[in-house]
């Protein structure tokens, strides 16, 4: 069974810039969650994705977007950078759909520095 | 406010040690987790535990759906141990996921 895979590990933008980070779900999981986790806070849920479309979303801005595969991995999108944007980005497969969720498995991150 | 609180937010254990750590909810759960995070960012699955008590070598945790909390023991404690500890759950039928701010854990040895 493969686990939760995400690149690239470490990546360096500068603000206004646009970055895509990726994730593959671990094997058999058809939903893939996205989160922000600034340093020495906890994560904050960015976005869900069911089967190739979003189904659940936090509170932020629509320059943060998403897309899933048929495959199921998952591309987060992030355009015009801004400082505030340098954080770990995870992202977590889980096997659900709908109101009941299972558990979910996390990849070990992305961690985006923006200068 | 403050939907999923963790208590305490930071917690020194001398090796050996037991301890307890608490996550209080404001309304309902689907599901809840509690997660360990080591120092390199990784995520790990202690617990799926949306009510009842689950036991896993020197962890335990129990829900308590109806009170709305979460309890997370960690018996004889072990350096290995520390790390950050978040509780998440799920709440409204489009899963908004939410995660504590987390208890910050070290063990001495």
């Amino acid at each position: 069974e493969t686990g939760v895979t995400q690149s690239p590990t470490h990546l360096i933008k500068t603000r206004g810039q646009q970055v895509t980070l990726r994730c593959s779900s671990q094997s058999g999981h058809n939903t893939v969650s996205w989160y922000q986790q600034a340093l020495g806070q906890g994560p904050q849920f960015i976005f869900q994705y069911y089967r190739e479309e979003e189904n659940g979303r936090g509170n932020f801005p629509p320059r943060f977007s998403g897309l899933q595969f048929p495959n199921y991995s998952s591309e987060l999108n992030v355009n015009a950078l801004e400082l505030d944007d340098s954080a770990l980005y995870l992202c977590a497969s889980s096997l659900a759909g709908g109101p009941s969720y299972n558990e979910q498995f996390f990849g070990p991150g992305t961690r985006l520095t923006v200068l | 406010g403050i939907q999923v609180e963790q208590s305490p937010p930071d917690l020194i254990l001398q090796e050996g040690a037991n301890s307890t750590l608490r996550c209080n909810f404001s309304d309902s759960v689907n599901n809840l987790q509690w997660f360990h995070q080591n120092p390199w960012g990784q995520l790990i699955n202690l617990f799926y535990i949306p009510s009842g008590t689950k036991q896993n070598g020197r962890l335990s945790a129990t829900t308590v759906a109806t009170e709305r909390y979460s309890l997370l023991y960690i018996s004889s404690s072990q350096t290995t141990d520390s790390g950050v500890y978040f509780c998440r759950r799920t709440t409204d039928s489009w899963g908004k996921l939410q995660f504590g701010a987390g208890t910050q854990v070290v063990v001495t040895p």
